[in-house]
């Protein structure tokens, strides 16, 4: 199975300020279709996960733009250019290129 | 919108099978897309249990993969999963959601 690595687990963020969440993958995600399926997912809690971004660096519809995705490989992260209170909760990189599909360990954010 | 909405018993006995239906509104599942079943244990991350398209294909995590069966039924808008011989380690919240978890139901606790 692809083991996905997140770092850090433990992200305490000033309201205002960036965010940054890295995700590693134990084999490389290009799928031979030539796609990245390298997913984002946030929970907020009590709630089910929300799929913030897709195949790396797509916004899923009204996620706000303060979110963005990068990567390529083995290697990606996902930044919150100003962190609201809203944003409090856990993130999932989630991988659906190779069977089984796996998910990080999640990064839990709050705020400072 | 789609929408998904997870049902079945909440509570277990050990060696039983656990049966869960997603009804889906808003969408309908002959249209396309694959549907999944994931599962959250409590205070844990989240594990994807297994896939389903209309067509009735199915893709099973390998560790699940002799105690699950998932279907479909068009004509409901449903799918379903089914994992027998439950022990404690199945205690999860069960999430169906379509595709690569663009849209998700609320989640269903089920305690073995």
């Amino acid at each position: 199975d692809v083991v996905m690595t997140q770092s850090p687990l433990s992200l305490p963020v000033t309201l205002g300020q960036p965010a940054s969440i890295s995700c590693r993958s134990s084999q490389n995600l290009v799928h031979s279709d030539g796609n990245t399926y390298l997913h984002w997912l946030q929970q907020r809690p009590g709630l089910s996960p929300r799929r913030q971004v897709y195949q790396v660096s797509n916004r899923d519809s009204g996620v706000p733009d303060r979110f963005s995705g990068s990567g390529s490989g083995t290697d990606f992260t996902l930044k919150i250019s100003r962190v609201e209170a809203e944003d409090v909760g856990i993130y999932y990189c989630m991988q659906t290129t190779h069977w089984p599909y796996t998910f990080g360990q999640g990064t839990k954010l709050e705020i400072k | 919108q789609v929408q998904l909405q997870e049902s079945g018993p909440g509570l277990l006995k050990p060696s039983e099978t656990l049966s869960l239906t997603c009804t889906v509104s808003g969408y309908s599942i002959s249209s396309g897309y694959y549907w999944a079943w994931i599962r959250q244990p409590p205070g844990k991350g989240l594990e994807w249990i297994g896939s389903i398209y209309r067509s009735g294909t199915t893709y099973y995590h390998p560790s699940l993969k002799s105690r699950v069966i998932m279907s479909v039924d068009t004509s409901k808008n449903q799918f379903s999963l089914k994992l027998n011989s439950v022990t404690a380690a199945d205690t999860a919240v069960y999430y169906c959601t379509r595709g690569f978890g663009d849209s998700w139901g609320q989640g269903t606790l089920v305690t073995v």
